[in-house]
This record gives structure tokens, sequence and C-alpha cells, in this order.
């Protein structure tokens, strides 16, 4: 099993709509969690970082569950330069520094 | 903009030659990290970095070295280099803060060994 864990979509959706990813992690030891965005042959780019609490940025929200050990992020109204890969963060620093990366997940907005 | 630069951004050499890819940054933050990014695997881990002279190795550190002599610059080395390193490497810095260690990346080096 993968420490990190994204359905690889890839998501396809029209324009305007609101769409979610989830992301399970294995670690429950894990202290900090972040979605990165990637375009293609582009580096990571960091969209947001999750706080237990729940956090918004505009249109995008995202959540930690910490009890099920899930992230997830939602868009709303989603625009054509959405398109991307979201990567899936988790780190730690028990028993060493570690920062695991998920594989991703592809969306593709759709006029 | 985290003013991170990688060189060569691409690269395509022979099996069994010594490679080094440079990672500069400009504004001596402490932790630095070497990252490669194959198809299906997502970003992983090779080398970081949390000062000058200290690294410690990542989940997929054999065949590469670093080293850190300056604030400013992550070296990756393949000794000698294999087919299975063909690659994208990104680096990375850390900025401790709030959230713990967010990490912003350089643009990556496209690494092909024949």
């Amino acid at each position: 099993r993968k420490e990190v864990e994204q359905d690889p979509g890839p998501f396809n959706v029209p324009e305007g709509a609101t769409v979610a990813f989830n992301c399970t992690y294995s670690n429950s030891a894990s202290q900090s969690f972040f979605w990165y965005r990637q375009d293609c042959r582009k580096e990571p780019k960091l969209l947001m970082s999750v706080y237990s609490s729940g956090n918004e940025d505009g249109r995008f929200t995202a959540q930690l569950n910490r009890a099920s050990q899930y992230i997830s992020l939602l868009i709303r109204d989603s625009k054509l330069s959405d398109s991307a890969t979201y990567l899936c963060v988790v780190g730690s620093n028990t028993g060493g520094f570690k920062t695991i990366f998920g594989a991703g997940t592809r969306l593709f907005v759709k006029a | 903009d985290a003013g991170i630069t990688q060189s060569p951004r691409h690269k395509v050499t022979e099996t069994g030659t010594p490679v080094t890819l440079r990672c500069h940054q400009t504004e001596n933050h402490r932790y630095m990290y070497w990252y490669r990014q194959d198809p299906g695997h997502g970003l992983r881990l090779i080398h970081y970095s949390y000062g000058v002279k200290d690294t410690d190795k990542g989940e997929v550190s054999d065949g590469y070295s670093v080293s850190r002599s300056k604030t400013e610059d992550f070296l990756l080395t393949l000794e000698s280099a294999t087919s299975s390193q063909t690659s994208v490497y990104f680096c990375a810095i850390g900025i401790a803060g709030r959230t713990y260690n967010e990490q912003f990346f350089g643009p990556g080096t496209r690494l092909t060994v024949l």
C-alpha cells in the first residue's frame, strides 16, 4: 500500500462544474498536509496548505480528516485554467524528516 | 518566485558516465531537497540538506550523492549513470513556517541516460 494514495483520474469536467479530489495517507503521525498543482512539464507549485480546521482560498477549499486519514480538495466553478495535475502531499518529522507526494490526480476542464 | 534555478535544464548522457546537477537559490533558505519524478510514482525524495555540509538520505538515494558547501548551492551527483536514472529531477527549498516546511520547486532538469 502506498503511503499517500490518490485517484489518478483523469477527471473530465465542464467549465463551471464543482470537482472534488480525495487523498488518503497511512502514517497517523503525519503533521503537515498540502495540495500542489503541476502543469504539464512544469514544476509543482504550492496550491494550499491544509489546516485541521479546514481552509478556503477563493474557489478552492481544503479539508483534513485526521480520524479517517484523508484530505480533500474542492474546486468550485471550474475554469479552463484549472486543468492540471493535483498532488496531495503529507509530511512528518517523526523518526526523521519525511515528505511523501501522491502520484497526482489529472484534471481536464472543458469548454 | 522563490529564486531557485537548476542547471542544466536538459542533459543526455551515456550509461556509466558521471553527472552532476546543480540547484541554486538566492534567498539563503536552510532546507533544500532533491526529488525525481517518474510516471506513476509521483515525486520521490533522493536526498535533502538542512544546512551547509548537513545532508541526509531520502527514500531513493542509492546511486546518488549530494554536497552542500555553500548555503545557496546543492549539488546532486550520479557517480555512474544508469538508464534507470532517466527521469526529471526537481530541486526544492523548504520554508519553515506556520504549517511546517512548505516546499517550493525549481524548474527541473530532464536527464536521459542512454
